[in-house]
């Protein structure tokens, strides 16, 4: 099976515009999270998809969202961008979101704010 | 709140020697337990995970960790490091019953391999 990807690799914007992200999952996943990963803080969840349905949300603000179509794709987006928000973007997909489940990640999409 | 605290944001063996990579979590109740590597510019792989049964988990790429209850921890150990070894290494829980696919990751310790 294919692994999970995510496009666009990288990413160049300016503070104030806004992003979106993509993440393709492993065929027959169901179930995606998102991470944001930086020097200082490390990896810290994002929110998490199942079914087309935000079933967790991580202590971020409002400006990141993200949503899952029917066919377990999953974009995120950020609005308003920060200069903080500079970061490896990390999806993972797994079967069913259960807490014993592997997660499977793709390899990220480097987002940096000037 | 759930955390999970790896010992050693850096750590540096020989080729050959013993890798010993520390992670200790916070809950009284034991969480699921995973390990997962990251090499440069890449995701995470998972590396091994400890869900129920046999404490000792056996990985891949020669590692293992053993979940200790008593001491609440889940320490990654490879009896003869390889150069291509040298990567980010990330400790992460999930807690027993959320079921929502949250993982809460450790600060992650970096293994210098030296020849």
């Amino acid at each position: 099976k294919a692994g999970v990807t995510q496009t666009p690799r990288y990413l160049i914007k300016t503070r104030g515009q806004q992003v979106t992200l993509s993440c393709s999952p492993i065929s027959g996943h169901r179930s995606v999270s998102w991470y944001q990963q930086t020097p200082g803080q490390g990896l810290q969840f994002l929110f998490e998809y199942f079914s087309e349905t935000q079933r967790n949300k991580g202590n971020f603000p409002g400006r990141f969202s993200g949503r899952q179509f029917s066919n377990s794709r999953s974009e995120m987006n950020v609005s308003t961008l920060e200069l903080g928000d500079s970061a490896l973007y990390l999806c993972a997909s797994s079967e069913g979101g259960a807490d014993t489940d592997t997660q499977y990640f793709g390899p990220g999409t480097r987002l940096t704010v000037l | 709140a759930q955390s999970v605290t790896q010992l050693g944001s850096h750590v540096s063996v020989s080729e050959g020697a013993l890798v010993l990579l520390r992670c200790n979590y916070s809950s009284s109740v034991p969480p699921y337990l995973f390990w997962y590597v990251q090499y440069p510019n890449q995701g995470l792989q998972l590396l091994l995970k400890y869900t129920t049964g046999a404490t000792l988990v056996k990985g891949i790429n020669g590692f293992e960790a053993e979940f200790k209850k008593s001491e609440t921890s889940f320490h990654l150990t490879k009896p003869s490091a390889h150069m291509s070894d040298a990567a980010e290494y990330f400790c992460a829980v999930s807690d027993r019953g959320s079921n929502t696919g949250k993982l809460i990751f450790g600060q992650g310790t970096t293994l210098q391999v030296k020849p």
